[in-house]
């Protein structure tokens, strides 16, 4: 079974400044993809950015990028120039390419952002 | 993409009774699914809700606990019967497009047992 890990159950950033969330995860599967959800408040999940295993160029998505190491099987998130709306918990999630729809999600790591 | 919505936003019930949670996508997507985040905790998948069949259910979850009606494509129910104060959590209802490399949710079902 897969397994997706958030070691770090909270980080704290100032605004404009950069921060970064890890994730690793544990699949004998060659075919996936990976994810990163925010959960603000609202309670609202939203899909941040997505990465398909089979692609090497890391997903960027305006402020928000990954380091995508598959070797390593790690799946990093950055938030650059962070802003207070970028306050909330970030999950990271992964699904099998065989298993439609099933997401497996980490523990989440709790994004403060701080004036 | 996909809006989900679902009623109610939140509830308190009390011990032994059973409430249903409804999902409505506005727009017709193959797969639907049933998500239980404890306080606290991530998001646990309970069951995919199948369009004119029984609902596949996770290890942990059965059928005459949670069940699961999906009787057209944008359209699904979940039951909660008989609670505890353990099923006290969020209940957040996914839709997947056609490809399946998108998962949308719903803002979630806040419940509160007494």
């Amino acid at each position: 079974a897969q397994t997706v890990t958030q070691s770090q159950p909270e980080m704290s950033v100032q605004e404009a400044e950069t921060v970064t969330l890890s994730c690793t995860y544990d699949t004998s599967e060659s075919d996936y993809y990976l994810f990163w959800y925010k959960q603000p408040p609202s309670r609202q999940m939203i899909l941040v950015i997505r990465q398909e295993a089979y692609k090497q160029q890391n997903a960027t998505e305006n402020r928000f990028s990954v380091n995508f190491q598959k070797a390593a099987k790690s799946f990093s998130l950055k938030i650059s120039d962070s802003q207070l709306g970028d306050a909330a918990m970030y999950f990271c999630a992964y699904r099998s390419a065989r298993v439609r729809g099933k997401l497996q999600f980490g523990a989440g790591t709790q994004v403060v952002v701080t004036p | 993409s996909a809006v989900i919505s679902q009623k109610p936003s939140r509830d308190i019930c009390q011990r032994g009774t059973s409430l249903t949670i409804q999902c409505q996508v506005d727009s017709q997507v193959t797969m639907m699914f049933w998500y239980r985040q404890q306080p606290g905790q991530s998001l646990t998948l309970i069951a995919t809700a199948n369009q004119g069949s029984e609902a596949t259910y996770e290890s942990g979850f059965v059928i005459d606990k949670f069940p699961i009606s999906r009787p057209n494509l944008t359209f699904s129910t979940l039951t909660v019967s008989n609670m505890s104060p353990e099923d006290s959590s969020i209940y957040l209802c996914s839709a997947g497009t056609s490809g399946y490399n998108e998962q949308f949710f719903g803002p979630g079902t806040r419940l509160t047992v007494l």
